[in-house]
């Protein structure tokens, strides 16, 4: 069975543009998380999406969005792009989003804002 | 504020010897953890888990120590081996809503 894809793998932007960053999960996973990985900070949770509903957001600006479609693919999208948001973002399925589901995670996008 | 904590960045151990990687967390609500290994280049891949309910678990070589009292927990790898090298994290969170606060990780080195 097919992991967890994540496309592009790297990207470099400039400040001020926009990113759309897409996630295909496991093949009969519903549930997809993403998470942002920086030096020093660790992974955090960006959102996590269930049959193309937004389940849990974390503590990120309205910048940050997301959606999932009907074929549970998820997309990641950042507007107006900081510096800040140079990272590493990862995304996660799991088959349920109930509790303690295991997530498998994708090798993720390397973004880079220039 | 970062509600799980991993305080050393790194470590090294010899092949054979026990690898021990610590974390604590704050938020005393939290009532399952997890551990996953990252190699470079990929993601992070599950490793062990325990709820609040044990204070110990072992898979294999992996075993967790959970202390709540002092919101801390542990993973014990014994023995080590240099395929252990990798960037370990913890994770803390409620059972319940499937939400998740990782620490920032410790690159473990295992020298043959």
């Amino acid at each position: 069975k097919a992991g967890v894809t994540q496309t592009p793998r790297y990207l470099i932007k400039t400040r001020g543009q926009q990113v759309t960053l897409s996630c295909s999960p496991i093949s009969g996973h519903r549930s997809v998380s993403w998470y942002q990985q920086t030096p020093g900070q660790g992974l955090q949770f960006l959102f996590e999406y269930f049959s193309e509903t937004q389940r849990n957001k974390g503590n990120f600006p309205g910048r940050f969005s997301g959606r999932q479609f009907s074929n549970s693919r998820s997309e990641m999208n950042v507007s107006t792009l900081e510096l800040g948001d140079s990272a590493l973002y990862l995304c996660a399925s799991s088959l349920e989003a109930g509790p303690g589901e295991t997530q498998y995670f994708g090798p993720g996008t390397r973004l880079l804002v220039l | 504020d970062q509600q799980v904590k991993q305080n050393s960045p790194s470590l090294s151990v010899q092949e054979g010897r026990i690898s021990i990687l610590n974390c604590d967390y704050t938020n005393s609500m939290f009532d399952y953890f997890l551990w996953y290994k990252k190699y470079p280049a990929e993601g992070p891949t599950f490793l062990i888990s325990i709820s609040s309910i044990k204070d110990k678990n072992e898979d294999g070589r992996f075993t967790v120590f959970l202390n709540k009292s002092a919101k801390h927990l542990s993973l014990h790898i014994v023995p080590s081996q240099p395929g252990d090298s990798a960037v370990y994290f913890c994770a803390g969170g409620l059972y319940n809503f499937n939400k998740f606060y990782f620490g920032s990780g410790t690159k473990l080195n295992v020298k043959p």
